[in-house]
């Protein structure tokens, strides 16, 4: 199985700074037609998961666009340009690449 | 507006079975593999398993594999997750989630149900 790795496990970020969480695989994302099947969603307080970023990059639809997901191969990274209070919760990257996915261990946001 | 609706949650003893269920709307049911995720009190996320659209391909993951049946009826639009051999270890909140066969993206998830593993 691929094991994703995120670090840092937690994060506390001042209004209107940037915030980046990197997630490793342990096996290359990339696959043969060309994508990366990397993904990234967030998990507000008592909410299920929500999509933000799919195949390494895309946005998901009505995803704000400070949000960005980055990397190739092994090494990933979401990048938040300027964190806002609706940001708080925990984020997860995932993989598509195979079965099983399998998800990193979440890194926890919270606000100043 | 797409929406998954769960049911069937609940406490059980080990070793008992349970058996959840979603019911989708908004979306061509029949188009779609169909994922099931869990989360354990105060833990992560943990793909537990899909099917694909006609129920002839079905994965899990190996902590569930042989306990764990994933199952759906396109004409209910309904999925289900029969669980066997219950397992304190089992206890979690499910979530079932549109699979989305081009992007394998999950765009849709259901609201959760908990389930509860204890003598």
């Amino acid at each position: 199985d691929i094991v994703m790795t995120q670090t840092p496990l937690s994060l506390s970020v001042t209004p209107g700074q940037p915030a980046s969480i990197s997630c490793k695989s342990s096996q290359n994302l990339l696959q043969r037609d060309g994508k990366t099947y990397l993904y990234w969603y967030l998990q507000k307080p008592g909410q299920p998961p929500q999509l933000l970023i799919y195949e390494l990059s895309n946005r998901f639809s009505g995803v704000p666009d400070r949000f960005s997901g980055s990397g190739s191969g092994t090494d990933f990274t979401l990048k938040i340009s300027r964190v806002e209070a609706e940001d708080v919760g925990v984020y997860y990257c995932m993989h598509s690449f195979q079965h099983p996915r399998t998800f990193g261990q979440g890194t926890k946001v919270e606000i100043k | 507006e797409m929406q998954l609706v769960q049911s069937g949650g609940g406490l059980v003893q080990p070793g008992g079975s349970l058996r959840l269920s979603c019911v989708a709307s908004g979306f061509i049911f029949s188009d779609d593999w169909m994922t099931w995720v869990r989360q354990a009190p105060g833990k992560g996320l943990e793909w537990v398993g899909n099917i694909n659209q006609r129920g002839s391909e079905i994965n899990y993951v190996d902590s569930v594999r042989g306990r764990f049946t994933i199952s759906r009826d396109n004409a209910k639009s309904s999925v289900y997750l029969q669980l066997d051999s219950l397992r304190p270890e089992d206890t979690a909140v499910y979530y079932c989630a549109r699979d989305d066969r081009s992007t394998f993206l999950f765009d849709c998830w259901g609201q959760g149900t908990l389930v509860t593993v204890s003598s």
